[in-house]
């Protein structure tokens, strides 16, 4: 069985200050790790992924995330964060072996200006 | 590419009438996804196709829940009779056989179910 979980509803931060939004995971192989991004009214967008390699990933809008083995982690974080990032986060994992994609309950960011 | 289609983006029906969702996946992928969305549940797995077949129907909530793929380029979620309880946001999602490749979303169909 697969997992995420997504330990704060809600984070807020002002703009211009570092952003991280919390993800961990449990998986019974190697995981596929990705982030997606949900404004009002609009379907999930890609963020970005982890599939092999460097521990850490660059993706979309400036945004990038850290995966750690040892803490099943995979925490997502902006530097500078803009009020236009104020949207509802998912994290999300499968299995190697597997398409089915495990989704965690969603992060919502507000950044205030 | 004009990205994952689905229609109606509104659906407002009553209780025991029989509501038929579509999708329409990107060109050239070869999985399609249905999720449900509720603030209750948060987002669940409905249902998987690949190559216009069903590889894990496990999420569909019970058998008032039916889903199609006749050919590759469309697909139908049909609930009969719907309930109160299937009010929600409906998604379908589409990616390519590189065991790698992202899902990309559609934009949903919100049902309310009176």
């Amino acid at each position: 069985a697969q997992s995420v979980a997504q330990p704060e509803d809600q984070v807020n931060v002002a703009e211009g200050n570092p952003l991280t939004v919390k993800c961990t995971y449990s998986v019974s192989g190697n995981p596929y790790l990705f982030w997606y991004v949900q404004y009002p009214n609009r379907g999930l967008q890609f963020l970005l992924k982890y599939i092999t390699g460097d521990n850490l990933v660059k993706g979309s809008y400036g945004f990038e995330a850290e995966f750690n083995k040892s803490q099943t982690s995979f925490h997502l974080k902006k530097p500078s964060a803009l009020v236009s990032d104020s949207a509802l986060y998912f994290c999300a994992v499968r299995d190697r072996n597997d398409y089915k994609l495990s989704f965690g309950a969603g992060t919502t960011v507000t950044v205030r200006a | 590419d004009a990205g994952v289609i689905q229609s109606p983006r509104h659906e407002v029906t009553e209780m025991g009438q029989e509501v038929t969702l579509r999708c329409k996946p990107i060109s050239g992928h070869d999985y399609l996804f249905w999720y449900r969305q509720t603030m209750m549940r948060g987002l669940e797995l409905l249902i998987y196709f690949n190559n216009n077949v069903p590889i894990d129907d496990s999420g569909m909530p019970e058998d008032r829940f039916s889903a199609k793929m006749p050919n590759a380029s469309f697909s139908t979620l049909k609930i009969q009779p719907s309930e109160p309880r299937d009010s929600a946001v409906y998604f379908c999602a589409s990616s390519s056989a590189g065991a790698y490749d992202e899902q990309f979303f559609g934009p949903g169909t919100r049902l309310t179910v009176l």
